[in-house]
C-alpha cells in the first residue's frame, strides 16, 4: 500500500526557518518525480515545488524561490522542502505528493503555522 | 502562467440530480500526443485531496462511473451524473505539463 507521510510542522516566527519531511512506503521512491502543494487555511490548493527522479531538476512557484528548497533522499525513501525566510502567508497545510502523471498519492498533510 | 477558471464556484444539489462544473485555461491544454493534460480532484471534508479523473476524461482507478469528464483544449467539464451524499467537497481542476503546475479556485458542492 502506497503511504506518504508528513512531519516537521509547526509554529515558526515570521522570518524563520523549518524543515518538513515526507516518508514515503509503499513504492519505489527514486521511480517518480515528486511534489509540495499547500492549502492556506479556508483557501485552495497551490503547487509549490517538484523534484525529479534523481534530484537534477526542481522547479518552484514564483512566490518561494529563493527562499524554499525541495530534495531528496532515495535510499532513505524520503522527501523534504527546508522552507527559509518565512511569512505569514506560508502559513499551510503542506502535502507531499506523488507524480504519477497525474498526481495519484496524497499525504495527510502537516501544518506549518507562521506567527509571531 | 497558465490560468484556471472554474466555474460555478458554488454548487448546491439534491441527491439524485445531475452536477456539472466547467473548467477553462488560458491556454489550451491539449499537446501534439492527442492528450489533454487537465486532472480533476475532490477533496472531502477533512480529508487529503483525491484523484477523479486524469487527462481530460479518465476516471481514476475506483472512482464511480457517475463521474466523467469531457472537453479539450481550453474548455473542460467535470459531470456527475446523479449526486450522491458521499460526493460534498470542493472539486478542483489542475493542469499539469509545464511548471508552474496550477489549480482553478475549487468548485465546493453541498448536497440539499
Amino acid at each position: 500500500e502506497v503511504q506518504l507521510v508528513e512531519s516537521g510542522g509547526g509554529l515558526v516566527r515570521p522570518g524563520g526557518s523549518l524543515k518538513v519531511s515526507c516518508a514515503a512506503s509503499g513504492f519505489t521512491l527514486s521511480s517518480h518525480w515528486m511534489s509540495w502543494v499547500r492549502q492556506a487555511p479556508g483557501k485552495g490548493l497551490e503547487w509549490v515545488a517538484n523534484i525529479n527522479q534523481d534530484g537534477s531538476q526542481k522547479n518552484y512557484v514564483d512566490s518561494v524561490k529563493g527562499r524554499f528548497t525541495i530534495s531528496r533522499d532515495n535510499a532513505k525513501s524520503s522527501l523534504y522542502l527546508q522552507m527559509n525566510s518565512l511569512r505569514a502567508e506560508d502559513t499551510a497545510v503542506y502535502y507531499c505528493v506523488r507524480e504519477n502523471r497525474p498526481f495519484d498519492y496524497w499525504g495527510q498533510g502537516t501544518l506549518v503555522t507562521v506567527s509571531s | 502562467d497558465i490560468v484556471m477558471t472554474q466555474s460555478p464556484l458554488y454548487l448546491l444539489v439534491t441527491p439524485g440530480e445531475p452536477a456539472s462544473i466547467s473548467c477553462r485555461s488560458s491556454q489550451s491544454l491539449l499537446q501534439s500526443n492527442g492528450y489533454n493534460y487537465l486532472d480533476w480532484y475532490l477533496q472531502k471534508p477533512g480529508q487529503s485531496p483525491q484523484l477523479l479523473i486524469y487527462l481530460g476524461s479518465n476516471r481514476a482507478s475506483g472512482v464511480p462511473d457517475r463521474f466523467s469528464g469531457s472537453g479539450s483544449g481550453t474548455d473542460f467539464t467535470l459531470k456527475i451524473s446523479r449526486v450522491e451524499a458521499e460526493d460534498l467537497g470542493v472539486y478542483y481542476c489542475m493542469r499539469v505539463l509545464q511548471t508552474p503546475i496550477t489549480f482553478g479556485q475549487g468548485t465546493r458542492l453541498e448536497i440539499k
